[in-house]
């Protein structure tokens, strides 16, 4: 079954840029939508965006400026950067698979074991 | 922008019936879905499309969706169930989570 892995700094500067990749296994990137959603420490889930398999996007728009979701269909990998970042986006960074009804429903399966990304000097 | 609702706990007993919910505006007009966290794991997909369960989920999982309110329904609750649960919704291209239910099974 398809398995994701996320991979990437787990300390970032305040203002500097944060970058993660996650890796896709046991199945094709292509076809798919794929996204990335975080989790402040105590704190409940929020979507940072998704990216289909032909590159289109959609960004949460409280972070909209900040956000890039990138896919690279050759290595079967996406990737999340999100510049400018704060003590605020210090949070375990979970990057899934998005399953669609058409255009009525979107829902994440399955889910990385997710990386911790903290934002400190 | 669109907002849900879930309690934040809920407690119920072995054996007994434990439901969550989830409100948020004309809901029953979305697809809902649910997630299971336990502590130190990634969330785990439950319920899809209101009422659908994923291969693997146990048949004591179920849900609904109608009006304001979506509602996950785990019949015979085992200890093991105890869990943070998650609705989520998708509005005008949005993804959106509620704030999540802590389930204690005591």
């Amino acid at each position: 079954q398809v398995q994701l892995q996320e991979s990437g700094p787990g300390l970032v500067k305040p203002s500097e840029t944060l970058s993660l990749t996650c890796t896709v296994s046991g199945g094709s990137i292509s076809s798919y939508y794929w996204g990335w959603i975080r989790q402040s420490p105590g704190k409940g889930l929020e979507c940072i965006g998704y990216i289909s398999d032909s590159g289109s996007t959609n960004y949460n728009p409280s972070l909209q400026s900040r956000v890039t979701i990138s896919v690279d269909t050759s290595k079967n990998q996406f990737s999340l950067k999100l510049s400018s970042v704060t003590a605020a986006d210090t949070a375990l960074y979970y990057c899934s698979r998005v399953l669609r009804a058409g255009n009525t429903g979107y829902w994440f399966d399955p889910w990385g074991q997710g990386t911790l990304v903290t934002v400190s000097s | 922008s669109y907002e849900l609702t879930q309690p934040p706990s809920v407690s119920v007993s072995p054996g007994q019936t434990a439901s969550i919910t989830c409100s948020g505006d004309k809901l029953g007009n979305k697809y809902a879905c649910w997630y299971q966290q336990k502590p130190g794991q990634s969330p785990v997909l439950v319920i899809y499309q209101d009422n659908n369960r994923p291969s693997g989920i146990p048949e004591r999982f179920s849900g609904s969706n109608s009006g304001n309110t979506a509602t996950l329904t785990i019949r015979g609750t085992q200890a093991v169930d105890e869990a943070d649960y998650y609705c989520q919704a998708w509005d005008s291209s949005t993804v959106v989570f509620g704030g999540g239910t802590k389930l204690t099974v005591l």
